[in-house]
């Protein structure tokens, strides 16, 4: 089994709200990833996070706020976030960091 | 610098054709691993194929097969025999680790820009 869920499906949200996307696993993997994706782009690389340390931030806004509950669980945080910040944004995990990585479905979100 | 360059943007073929896709990557590490993953219209990136760069043996596995050459720098991918479920983005990644692999390495996975292949009935 190596499924990645991701909730939402799809978010549209006011540069005002907060909100949260969520990404799960049970594959018994150690570290998770979140990465931002533009229409016709590759997918950029947000956050990292090793036994639910973060190990990686790529210079993202504060406004982007990832949390690791638990080795299972990842959770990124939006706040007061820009149009501009409208994409894909997947979440993925390996078994650890050199191993290959699965990703979920992602969530698309909209910021009116 | 790209590290790992997809030159064919779109490439459009006739169900039953087969189709080639390049990748072309660059790296100085004696250490590393390539990837191809697939994305379908729906947005989930489908992991392919994991190849280390000790392990040059081509692979087939199905109607997929990658050809892995390291004087050339290059992991292509071929689709036999095209069906329109094959229609979609493939992304060719490189993971890139300096000296030995241990628990701590992390290789950052760098992803070509991508081919958009169309299979028409």
């Amino acid at each position: 089994d190596t499924e990645v869920t991701q909730t939402p499906k799809h978010l549209v949200m006011g540069m005002t709200n907060k909100k949260s996307l969520k990404c799960e696993q049970h594959m018994g993997h150690r570290a998770m990833y979140w990465y931002k994706q533009k229409a016709k782009k590759p997918p950029e690389l947000m956050f990292v996070y090793s036994y639910e340390k973060l190990s990686i931030n790529e210079s993202v806004p504060s406004r982007f706020s990832p949390e690791c509950p638990n080795s299972s669980l990842l959770n990124l945080h939006l706040h007061a976030l820009q149009p501009e910040d409208s994409a894909l944004y997947l979440c993925a995990s390996s078994r650890t960091l050199t191993d290959t990585q699965y990703f979920g479905p992602g969530t698309r979100l909209t910021v009116l | 610098a790209q590290k790992v360059t997809q030159a064919q943007t779109e490439i459009s073929v006739v169900e039953k054709e087969d189709v080639t896709l390049d990748c072309v990557y660059e790296t100085r590490d004696t250490t590393y691993y390539l990837f191809w993953y697939k994305q379908p219209p729906s947005g989930e990136l489908v992991f392919l194929i994991r190849r280390n760069s000790f392990d040059e043996q081509n692979e087939i596995s199905g109607r997929y097969s990658w050809n892995f050459q390291k004087s050339t720098s290059s992991f292509n991918f071929t689709i036999t025999a095209s069906q329109v479920v094959d229609s979609a983005v493939y992304f060719c990644a490189l993971s890139e680790f300096q000296g030995l692999v241990t628990t701590d390495s992390w290789g950052k996975f760098q992803f070509g820009a991508g081919t958009q292949v169309v299979v028409t009935p």
